[in-house]
């Protein structure tokens, strides 16, 4: 099962922030928090990843609470490209180096509007 | 520098025949993590190879099945498919180390497998 709950869907119109919320406290002190979104019929495409601190690309801006048991994802700008699904991973490791599945909950379908 | 490459981009099959899908990750990645993604059940983890090994394994029948290439070209095969294997299959690559700043996974386009 997924390590993440989200809300099923929101609504941003365009040119303002949109903020995605992520809940995840039952993460534990090594595992990162990531971001991907997937347009519509296409890969997902990463996003933004984090593990304490607030993180910033030129894509988004990642918030993280102090406790980690949640997170927030800024689109500064959101444009009707925006459009998409969005999911918050908790990254599961297993053994030794980057050899972790990624374990998708339902994500966020984020309609931006003119 | 190239993506991930996935062929073919559209697949359809009948009951019972088997189908093998190709996945070629970015250059100099060695990890690549094959994704099965359904209306119903969204993306699932099917299993990962890195340098030629399977490392990581999903919860699906032994109907599907991979390999990873000295090349960390990667393909998957599903045998005697069955309707419910109507999916959209992707692929994602990394560099399978932790060490790099960026080890996010690079997800291909995907391929569309009907199966009627």
């Amino acid at each position: 099962d997924a390590k993440t709950t989200q809300p099923p869907s929101m609504d941003c119109a365009e040119g303002r922030a949109a903020n995605l919320p992520c809940n995840h406290s039952t993460i534990s002190g090594n595992e990162y928090v990531y971001w991907y979104r997937q347009i519509h019929s296409q890969g997902p495409q990463y996003i933004i990843h984090g593990l304490k601190n607030n993180e910033t690309n030129e894509m988004a801006s990642l918030i993280i609470t102090e406790d980690r048991k949640s997170s927030t994802l800024i689109l500064p700008h959101a444009t009707l490209r925006d459009t998409a699904v969005y999911y918050c991973i908790v990254r599961v490791d297993v053994g030794q180096g980057n050899t972790g599945k990624l374990i998708f909950g339902q994500g966020t379908t984020l309609q931006v509007k003119p | 520098k190239a993506g991930v490459t996935q062929t073919p981009r559209y697949l359809i099959k009948t009951r019972g025949q088997q189908v093998t899908l190709s996945c070629s990750p970015i250059s100099g990645h060695r990890s690549v993590s094959w994704y099965q993604q359904t209306p119903g059940q969204g993306l699932q983890f099917l299993f990962e190879y890195f340098s030629e090994t399977q490392r990581n394994k999903g919860n699906f029948p032994g109907r599907f099945s991979g390999r990873q290439f000295s090349n960390s070209r990667s393909e998957m095969n599903v045998s005697t498919l069955e309707l419910g294997d109507s999916a959209l299959y992707l692929c994602a690559s990394s560099t399978g180390f932790r060490a790099t700043p960026n080890y996010g996974y690079t997800f291909g386009s995907g391929t569309r497998l009907t199966v009627v």
